[in-house]
């Protein structure tokens, strides 16, 4: 069964520095990997998705997540950070005929300050 | 219009009584998902269905009832709840039962058991 750890409960980031969020997987072979992000009170939204291919993905709102399988990571990374980006993001992973089975990680709230 | 609407998108209920949320996707897509969103903890995966049908359920006590009356609506009909079923109901659509078909989430409903 596939599982996955966001080791930050919460991070806080200053407007226009970089963010870093980590996420590690465990599943067996190559698995769906999947950033969504939560605004209060709202649902998710996909940020982005890595399936196979080029291991650097870009998504939305100028966010990207590279997958590193030597070391079981899918961090999402975003350059400089906007007092929108605020929110909760999580991590997911699926696998082939899963049926949108995603485990879900328990997420890392980020605050941004001025 | 969002793809995934919810209602209601707020909820107060008495251990008594029977309720119903429901979930319209307007996406086109075949397969439709409840959630639960809980305070501190990851998202749980509730039920799934394909075109209709009930694939999944992931051992939810049956004082949730899931309906799909079409592969458009999805209703989970509420009775007899206790106040550990307070939560952030989820409900979200994809194409396909592949687990690269990425899930498109409604705004929740807000349940509070009282």
């Amino acid at each position: 069964a596939q599982s996955v750890t966001q080791p930050d409960i919460h991070i806080t980031v200053s407007e226009g520095a970089s963010l870093e969020l980590r996420c590690n997987y465990s599943y067996g072979a190559t698995p769906y990997l999947f950033w969504y992000v939560q605004s209060p009170g709202q649902g998710l939204q996909l940020l982005l998705k890595y399936f196979s291919g080029d291991t650097l993905v870009q998504g939305i709102k100028g966010f990207e997540a590279e997958f590193k399988r030597s070391q079981s990571s899918f961090n999402l990374r975003k350059p400089s950070v906007h007092w929108s980006d605020a929110a909760e993001y999580f991590c997911a992973v699926g696998a082939p005929d899963s049926w949108g089975k995603l485990q879900f990680g328990a997420g890392t709230q980020v605050v941004v300050t001025p | 219009e969002t793809g995934v609407t919810q209602t209601p998108r707020h909820l107060v209920m008495g251990m008594t009584n029977k309720k119903s949320l429901k979930c319209e996707q307007h996406l086109g897509h075949n397969a439709m998902y409840w959630y639960k969103q809980s305070a501190k903890k990851p998202l749980e995966l509730m039920f799934v269905y394909s075109l209709e049908e009930r694939v999944e359920n992931n051992s939810v006590p049956s004082r949730f009832s899931p309906e799909c009356p079409n592969s458009s609506h999805l209703f989970l009909h509420l009775h007899t709840l206790q106040p550990e079923d307070s939560a952030l109901y989820l409900c979200a659509s994809s194409q396909g039962q592949r687990g690269d078909s990425p899930l498109h989430f409604g705004n929740g409903t807000r349940l509070t058991v009282t």
